[in-house]
């Protein structure tokens, strides 16, 4: 069973629209969480990690975790086309363990409509 | 700022042949190597994970006679897929961090077609 769920599978939001995306932990171990997004034909890239319960927020990107249910959301308020991409949610076990390794869901793709 | 470049970028290989590829980690000092796949369906499969002075820790579904990996220092590692068979094919993307508190940093990946 896939560790780390991710919903919806794919969003369309306007250009100037709110995306939210969703992910959730079904192993209690893994619970320090970040959120990736991959640009066609690149590698994913760090957007931003949170660990602790409650906002956390960089620019018009907006975290939110609930450590209680395990529960992730990436809030992106004034999206851009340049937004459109597929965003990953991946999970860890611990945070300052070397050896302990990065589990990803399954990705939603966001596209952005001008 | 840290960096991770993967070569070649993408590669064709013959059905019951090998192929490696490589990591550079530009920038910083790469104390653990991910592995990762990812299928055409876009998931990602955590291949190993190799971590300094640590053995290389390999995922259920992989193995080092399969794919074996080398990180013989701190900013370099390769990744063979031996024997490639179809189901190999896909997107293999290397991410590095510089130390337990530190992101990963991905590459752009090694697109492997296998006809």
């Amino acid at each position: 069973q896939q560790k780390v769920q991710q919903s919806p599978e794919s969003l369309s939001v306007p250009e100037g629209g709110m995306a939210s995306l969703n992910c959730t932990s079904s192993d209690r171990n893994f619970q320090y969480f970040w959120w990736y997004r991959q640009h066609s034909g690149e590698g994913p890239k760090a957007l931003m990690s949170i660990f602790s319960d409650g906002d956390k927020k960089e620019g018009r990107f907006t975290a939110h975790l609930n450590k209680a249910s395990l529960h992730v959301s990436l809030h992106i308020r004034d999206s851009q086309p340049s937004d459109s991409a597929l965003y990953f949610c991946a999970a860890r076990r611990h945070y300052g363990s070397s050896g302990n390794k990065l589990i990803f869901g399954i990705g939603t793709l966001l596209s952005v409509k001008p | 700022g840290a960096l991770v470049y993967q070569y070649p970028r993408r590669t064709i290989c013959k059905s019951g042949t090998s192929m490696r590829m490589e990591c550079q980690a530009v920038g910083f000092q790469a104390t653990s190597v991910a592995w990762y796949r990812q299928s055409p369906q876009k998931t990602f499969e955590l291949i190993a994970l190799s971590t300094v002075n640590s053995a290389i820790k390999y995922e259920q579904n992989f193995t080092q006679e399969k794919f074996p990996i080398s990180h013989p220092n701190l900013s370099f590692s390769s990744m063979t897929v031996l024997n490639a068979y179809l189901e190999d094919r896909g997107l293999y993307l290397c991410g590095a961090r510089g130390g337990a508190f530190s992101d990963y940093t991905f590459g752009s990946g090694t697109r492997l077609l296998v006809i």
